[in-house]
């Protein structure tokens, strides 16, 4: 079983449709929860994190973490085209020796 | 700062030759990381660095692929010999580590688009 788990999709949406993307983990130990966004033949960046449980709202997008069900979300609200990318959860914790974490990323495509 | 410079940028060559990529980290960080990325696997680590000391490589797929860290400013990955399934954009990447508060961010280089033919 792989550290974490993120379905590829690709996930396709109409402009203006709330998106949510998600991911699971298996180590309790990881404490920093991230989201990377990586456009077409582009390195991945860091969107936002968050520490721990709870909320963090950053524009249109709000990521979410339940650490008792070890799974995150991100949430984009009112997506645009421009948001069409590779969406990575990545992970880290005081264990991880400076290490992230990744998911495979879900293809988001928004369509005007 | 110019980010993490990669080179080349695309490489096309034949099965059996040897390839290296080449990686200049962001000045100042402690971490230096080597990722390949497909569409089969996602984002792989294949080995990390601190402080120009190999911490972790697990993630090398055989021994085909060595990396090397000369300095703190710049890093190979070595396949040799190459073949069509080494095919890949291979990334690398840069951290400081763990900031007060803040979580291990790593930039990311643009990628080198490997093609073994």
């Amino acid at each position: 079983q792989k550290e974490v788990e993120q379905d590829p999709g690709p996930l396709s949406v109409p402009e203006g449709a709330i998106v949510s993307l998600n991911c699971t983990y298996s180590n309790s130990a990881f404490q920093y929860f991230m989201w990377y966004r990586q456009y077409s033949r582009k390195g991945p960046e860091l969107l936002m994190y968050t520490y721990s449980s709870g909320n963090k709202e950053d524009g249109r997008f709000t990521a979410q973490v339940d650490k008792s069900s070890k799974y995150i979300s991100l949430f984009i609200r009112d997506s645009q085209p421009s948001d069409s990318a590779t969406y990575l959860c990545a992970m880290s914790g005081s264990s991880t020796l400076g290490r992230l974490y990744f998911g495979r990323g879900t293809q988001l495509t928004v369509w005007p | 700062d110019a980010g993490v410079i990669q080179s080349p940028r695309h490489e096309v060559t034949e099965m059996g030759q040897e390839v290296t990529l080449r990686c200049k980290p962001i000045s100042g960080h402690d971490y230096l990381f080597w990722y390949r990325q497909t569409m089969m696997r996602g984002l792989e680590l294949l080995i990390y660095f601190n402080n120009n000391v190999p911490i972790d490589d697990s993630g090398m797929p055989e021994d085909r692929f060595s990396a090397k860290m000369p300095n703190a400013s710049f890093s190979t990955l070595k396949i040799q010999p190459s073949e069509p399934r080494d095919s890949a954009v291979y990334f690398c990447a840069s951290s400081l580590g763990k900031l007060a508060g803040g979580p291990d961010e790593q930039f990311f280089g643009p990628g080198t688009r490997l093609t073994v033919l």
